[in-house]
């Protein structure tokens, strides 16, 4: 059965430093990958998605997602975080769109 | 309306009693999508309707739990003898096909079982 893991579930960075957060799939065949977003007392919203070709995807508000297969992942990174940034992540994959248990984000001022 | 539209928003009931949660999809969007959000927690899914194939139900975590899609459009999420561990913000997302990729969320029913 597919799955979606999100190993870590609190992230803190200071703003302007980098940000990788992990995600990493279980499924039977080359899967779909989405990265969603859901910021304090707001709905989700989709950053980016995987579906083939490059692997490396562009999203929304400067974020990217590299899909690797050997590894299984599909990590979202971003260059220099924003104080409004902060918010829960949470991956998908699959058709059916499957969730992962999300990321919690804390910018440091 | 412009989004996907659910009510009620908020529901206090009885442990026992029944609910329904009501979601209204994008007109037009094929795939809804139901799932539960606990305090902390991440997306449950509980289950999926696609045009008119029968839904994937894998999700569903009792027989309490049932849902319908009447027409293609509207879709009823009924939770049957509540119990406490039910409290929750129930979500549900359309989506134009199953394949897009790009759900389209609700505000959620937030359902407190007492």
């Amino acid at each position: 059965a597919q799955s979606v893991t999100q190993p870590d579930i609190h992230i803190t960075v200071s703003e302007g430093a980098s940000l990788e957060l992990r995600c990493n799939y279980s499924y039977g065949a080359t899967p779909y990958l989405f990265w969603y977003v859901q910021s304090p007392g707001q709905g989700l919203q989709l950053l980016l998605k995987y579906f083939s070709g490059d692997t490396l995807v562009q999203g929304i508000k400067g974020f990217e997602a590299e899909f690797k297969r050997s590894q299984s992942s599909f990590n979202l990174r971003k260059p220099s975080v924003h104080w409004s940034d902060a918010a829960e992540y949470f991956c998908a994959v699959g058709a059916d769109m499957r969730f992962g248990a999300g990321t919690r984000l804390t910018v440091k001022p | 309306g412009a989004g996907v539209s659910q009510s009620p928003s908020n529901k206090v009931t009885e442990k026992g009693k029944d609910v329904e949660l009501r979601c209204d999809p994008i007109s037009g969007h094929t795939a809804l999508y139901w799932y539960r959000q606990s305090l902390g927690q991440g997306l449950e899914f509980l289950i999926y309707f696609q045009g008119n194939s029968a839904p994937d139900k894998s999700g569903l975590p009792s027989d309490r739990f049932s849902a319908e899609r009447t027409g293609g459009s509207v879709s009823t999420l009924t939770i049957q003898r509540t119990q406490q561990e039910d409290s929750a913000v129930y979500l549900c997302a359309s989506s134009f096909s199953q394949n897009t990729g790009e759900l389209f969320f609700g505000e959620g029913s937030r359902l407190t079982v007492l």
